[in-house]
């Protein structure tokens, strides 16, 4: 079984619906992330969550949120979505009892197209 | 803004010849790491390099970090076309030891059979 799983896998939506995408890992990690990768940009961080109570914006925040339910679970929330909102989503986690070494483990992303 | 960044964009060989891609960042890092991405899927971490270690092996990935010229390359030897991924850099958001990583945008590579 995956240790990062994502859902839905794939989304078609409408300008201005409201849209989650769920990331659940069975990793035991504290921290999780979300990433959007558009084509040619490569990876670029949304928010980063280091435990349930800590909740932290990346560079790309605007027009997203997110909710950490429990240690396991990180959910990216597009409030009224928009095209250029389209992308490919990734959530992963990491090991703090790692040290300094960050090694991140990915979800197998979410397509998601806004017309 | 992106930290590291891949070179070249893409790269297409034959099976069982090398491939080499280049990393560059711009702040001081304590560590640098490459990820692997098939077409459409998740990232998967290959190999992590310290900075204070000059070269490091993974059967047949080899990764060399030059802090001075904030450069790093990573060679596959004996290429397959199961090889054919894209390849990313990583490293600490920031440049310091904090545990965001920033990513480059990627080496396309081509490995024909």
């Amino acid at each position: 079984d995956a240790d990062v799983t994502q859902t839905p896998r794939n989304r078609i939506t409408k300008t201005g619906k409201r849209i989650m995408l769920e990331c659940s890992q069975t990793k035991g990690h504290d921290r999780m992330y979300w990433y959007r990768q558009d084509p040619g940009l490569g990876l670029r961080l949304i928010y980063y969550s280091f435990d349930v109570k800590d909740i932290n914006k990346g560079e790309i925040s605007d027009g997203y949120s997110v909710s950490r339910q429990a240690q396991a679970k990180f959910s990216l929330s597009l409030e009224s979505a928009i095209p250029n909102q389209t992308a490919l989503y990734f959530c992963a986690t990491s090991d703090p009892s790692a040290g300094s070494v960050n090694e991140q483990f990915f979800g197998p992303g979410t397509r998601l197209t806004v017309l | 803004s992106q930290q590291g960044e891949e070179d070249p964009q893409a790269l297409s060989i034959q099976e069982g010849e090398n491939a080499t891609m280049n990393c560059s960042y711009k702040t001081s890092i304590n560590n640098l790491q490459w990820y692997r991405q098939n077409s459409g899927r998740g990232l998967v971490h290959l190999i992590l390099i310290r900075s204070n270690e000059r070269e490091k092996h993974s059967g047949r990935l080899r990764v060399t970090l030059d802090t001075s010229k904030k450069s790093s390359s990573l060679l596959i030897t004996a290429s397959r076309a199961a090889d054919t991924a894209s390849y990313f850099c990583a490293t600490p958001l920031g440049g310091g030891s904090n545990y965001k990583l920033t990513f480059g945008k990627g080496t396309l590579l081509t490995v024909n059979p």
